[in-house]
């Protein structure tokens, strides 16, 4: 079974540039995660997928950051445009169900710089 | 809300030597516990979780963890380390199926 991936691994941008990230969930696995590290700190959770619609989206940080998942298969993050304080590990993860019953699947991350 | 909380930003322990990691939370109820690690380069690997039931709980490449409900910790323990397990360690915990909160994060490195 193929995990979940992540792309890109790694994006620089400029401020005030857009960057959209892409994870594509474990085949099959309808809740999709968000969350995001900034410099070491500690992991915070972005918003949550049921399929295509946002379950919970009290994580997202501001209007800069628009999260899709069309079709219910892989989701989008788009930042525009991108500040400073953007920078950071953006994680994405899968499970089956809700994390309290079935393990939660990560993706390697992706690691943005914003300049 | 809840919150998790690991006293130990990093850790060093000598190889063939025990491990105990901290990690104390904060819920209203008792929530459902997860250990995380995260190598180099790598994405966050479920290590062990508690959910209800034995207090002592055991997970992947020989860790265990105690829930301690009167201290609300759910630290993780190996008797013996691996150079392998240098690593990032997270704790995390989740409200009767909702997202994730997690630590701030233990990272370990083994001294040969």
């Amino acid at each position: 079974e193929a995990g979940v991936t992540q792309f890109p691994s790694h994006s620089v941008i400029e401020k005030g540039q857009t960057v959209t990230l892409r994870c594509d969930p474990i085949s099959g696995h309808d809740n999709l995660y968000w969350y995001r590290r900034v410099m070491g700190k500690e992991i915070k959770f972005l918003l949550h997928f049921v399929k295509e619609s946002k379950q919970d989206e009290s994580g997202m940080p501001n209007n800069r950051f628009l999260a899709e998942r069309t079709g219910g298969t892989y989701s989008t993050l788009k930042v525009q445009p991108a500040e400073l304080e953007d920078s950071g590990v953006y994680f994405c993860a899968s499970s089956q169900d809700p994390p309290g019953r079935s393990p939660l699947h990560f993706g390697n991350g992706t690691r943005l710089t914003v300049t | 809300a809840q919150s998790v909380t690991q006293p130990d930003i990093h850790i060093t322990v000598s190889e063939g030597a025990s491990l105990e990691l901290r990690c104390n939370y904060s819920y209203g109820a008792t929530p459902y516990l997860f250990w995380y690690v995260q190598s180099p380069g790598q994405g966050l690997q479920l290590l062990l979780k508690y959910f209800s039931g034995d207090t002592l709980v055991q997970g992947i490449k020989g860790f265990e963890a105690e829930f301690k409900r009167s201290q609300s910790s759910f630290n993780l323990r190996k008797p013996s380390v691996h150079w392998s397990d240098a690593a990032e360690y997270f704790c995390a915990v989740a409200p009767g199926g909702g997202a994730l909160t997690f630590g701030s994060g233990t990272r370990l490195q083994v001294q040969p």
